[in-house]
């Protein structure tokens, strides 16, 4: 999955309770970003990050927060604010501003409210 | 909200055969790429056309842009039952942000 790893695959959860989802790159990639994927749809853009310690809001930040502090991090933490959490929860990378934007995708992380 | 609507949603064909999908999109995009998702898997870069193109070959695969209409076409020829998966198109905007559509979920029957 192109140098890019999410742990863990499969994630169960209270409810109420917050829980961080990893994604590691070593692509030496600028740009980072998650995605949720609801069953039968597309992705939808929760948060991304162009560069060390800044982000953006995507179109479904409420209940998330993101932290960029190394290059090749970027977690993903889903808050009890979140009220439908279950979902399919996707990390890209790709190289940055300038570039054409080729994303290349970790393999997911399953979550489930229980 | 989603960018790229994707046409049709589901799309059933025989091995040999050729597949078309359509996308269209709301906003002006920098490129618009094309990425394969098999189940429950990550997402595959397969093809990616500049604003300024109009048509883009790459194996069996053709992509067409139309700015003025804000749509795409990727088209698969002489598909494989291997390429049994889901189709997403994606907008890559001047802020350097992804947007993604709904998919097109090609079966190709042996």
């Amino acid at each position: 999955d192109g140098g890019i790893t999410q742990s863990p695959k499969y994630l169960f959860r209270k409810e109420g309770q917050n829980v961080t989802l990893s994604c590691e790159q070593n692509l030496n990639h600028d740009a980072m970003y998650w995605y949720r994927q609801d069953p039968g749809q597309g992705l939808r853009l929760i948060y991304y990050s162009q560069i060390v310690n800044d982000f953006q809001k995507g179109d479904i930040a409420e209940g998330y927060s993101v932290s960029r502090e190394k290059k090749e991090s970027f977690p993903l933490t889903v808050t009890s604010a979140q009220k439908n959490p279950t979902a399919f929860y996707l990390c890209a990378s790709s190289i940055g501003a300038g570039a054409a934007g080729e994303q290349f995708f970790g393999p997911g992380t399953r979550l489930t409210v229980l | 909200s989603q960018q790229g609507e994707e046409d049709p949603q589901a799309l059933s064909i025989q091995e040999g055969e050729n597949a078309t999908m359509n996308c269209s999109y709301k906003t002006s995009i920098n490129n618009l790429q094309w990425y394969r998702q098999n189940s429950g898997r990550g997402l595959v870069h397969l093809i990616l056309i500049r604003s300024n193109e109009r048509e883009k070959h790459s194996g069996r695969l053709r992509v067409t842009l139309d700015t003025s209409k804000k749509s795409s076409s990727l088209l698969i020829t002489a598909s494989r039952a291997a390429d049994t998966a889901s189709y997403f198109c994606a907008t890559y905007g001047n802020n350097n942000d992804m947007r993604f559509g709904a998919g097109t979920r090609l079966t190709v029957k042996p």
